[in-house]
């Protein structure tokens, strides 16, 4: 029952490292999803994925980058942290028809 | 109006209540609303989708006023358990490849 697995559950990064959060899904789904979370404001759309080899940018991508080399991975690079990134980042997987959405666990970073 | 608005609360209600929340949206063309919870600290997870007929499932009911633009949630005999953050889940572009999180609303049921 594995669902969608994201590490590391907790960073803390200097302004100014890069990183890259990981993500697997292992029900097969077409969709995929980063989004982060901070108080006072919805869950925002970083960004997705539709398919292996297809990404596209959500509401707020800048300082973030995705590749979808395959069915089951989808990792979020942060180029260049800065003090702005600190939040709570999900990872999601879906079916292209299905409504249910998966998220993972959760990353908590904070970037100082 | 903002895509999908939420009180944030916190309402605070007794074991035993009954108690409501409503989500607004701005897109009159949106065809399927979701209601996903989140406990403290953890994921989302899906509670109910929400039809056109309502729905319903247990203690919690879900209701459509498509004139009015809003979903609801309903919970019948709160339990201690049901506290957690309700976030309301309206699609994008008349579809579900992309939706708009309401900022939740917090509920705390209090022994």
């Amino acid at each position: 029952n594995a669902g969608v697995t994201q590490t590391p559950k907790f960073q803390v990064l200097k302004t100014g490292q890069s990183m890259t959060l990981q993500c697997a899904q292992d029900m097969n789904h077409e969709y995929m999803s980063w989004y982060r979370q901070d108080p006072g404001m919805g869950l925002r759309l970083i960004h997705y994925s539709v398919g292996a080899g297809i990404t596209d940018q959500g509401e707020v991508p800048n300082g973030y980058n995705v590749s979808r080399s395959t069915t089951e991975d989808f990792p979020l690079r942060l180029l260049s942290a800065a003090p702005s990134q600190t939040s709570v980042y999900f990872c999601a997987s879906r079916t292209s028809s299905g409504n249910t959405i998966y998220f993972g666990e959760g990353s908590w970073l904070t970037v100082v | 109006r903002k895509e999908v608005e939420q009180d944030p609360g916190p309402f605070n209600v007794p074991e035993g209540a009954t108690v409501a929340f409503n989500c607004t949206y701005s897109n009159s063309a949106s065809q399927s609303f979701f209601w996903y919870r989140q406990d403290c600290r953890k994921e989302p997870k899906l509670l109910m989708s929400v039809y056109s007929s309502g729905n319903e499932d247990g203690r919690f009911t879900a209701q459509l006023n498509r004139a009015s633009q809003y979903i609801s949630l309903l919970i019948r005999d709160s339990k201690l358990s049901d506290s957690a953050t309700y976030l309301c889940v309206v699609p994008r572009e008349g579809g579900y490849q992309k939706v708009t999180f309401g900022i939740g609303t917090k509920l705390q049921v209090i022994p």
